[in-house]
């Protein structure tokens, strides 16, 4: 089955720097790869997503980034503010087979 | 959050009883799905269902059972509970179809003693 691999674990960087999250996933059939933010005591919520026919795809601060070769993809957050501290999910899933599989996570801190 | 609910919030229960979670939702999704959530385990799917009556194993599905009976609720029950199913529990829909956006619930915090 699919298999999510996520770096680092823990991210701490300064207000205004730039933040990046990485994965892999195993499963070549995998076409969807969509990201989730946690804050503590909620659920996780939806940031932004890309599928296999997209190389990559931005919203205002947030970049998703996808190499369907390698089997990897990445977060990108430019301009890191407080706000943005939270724990982070990347997942994949394949259109056969819709459940979405998740790494384990990244706390991102970022430091006024 | 796609109007889903998650009941209860917390439990604590004790070890050999059974529990059940559950899953409501009001925006007539098909398909739903239980994850736990675990400290340096992320999320891992438990059981899905893709309509009623319609329901499979996820990765970590022993030891529990689920039921969908109507579109709206979907139920997830701790045979017999042990320790190591202390956890938060997560309920979640996509919007459309399987392999888009899922919305999750609020989280249900249990506590196997």
């Amino acid at each position: 089955g699919e298999n999510v691999e996520q770096h680092p674990s823990t991210l701490s960087v300064q207000e205004g720097d730039s933040a990046v999250i990485k994965c892999t996933y195993s499963d070549s059939a995998s076409n969807y790869f969509p990201w989730y933010k946690q804050e503590l005591g909620k659920g996780p919520q939806l940031i932004i997503d890309i599928r296999s026919n997209v190389g990559e795809k931005k919203d205002q601060r947030i970049a998703v980034t996808l190499n369907k070769t390698a089997k990897h993809f990445s977060l990108h957050i430019t301009e890191t503010q407080p706000e943005d501290s939270a724990v982070y999910f990347c997942a994949a899933s394949k259109r056969s087979q819709g459940n979405l599989i998740f790494g384990k996570g990244t706390k991102l801190s970022v430091k006024p | 959050d796609a109007g889903i609910t998650q009941s209860p919030r917390h439990k604590v229960t004790e070890t050999g009883t059974p529990v059940t979670l559950r899953c409501h939702q009001t925006e007539n999704h098909r398909y739903m799905y239980w994850y736990r959530q675990d400290p340096g385990h992320g999320l891992r799917l438990i059981h899905y269902s893709y309509g009623v009556k319609d329901t499979d194993k996820g990765e970590v599905s022993d030891g529990y059972s689920v039921s969908r009976s109507k579109t709206e609720d979907f139920l997830l029950t701790l045979e017999s509970a042990t320790s190591s199913q202390t956890s938060v529990y997560f309920c979640a829909s996509p919007q459309t179809a399987m392999n888009t956006e899922a919305f999750f619930g609020q989280g249900t915090r249990l506590t196997v003693v």
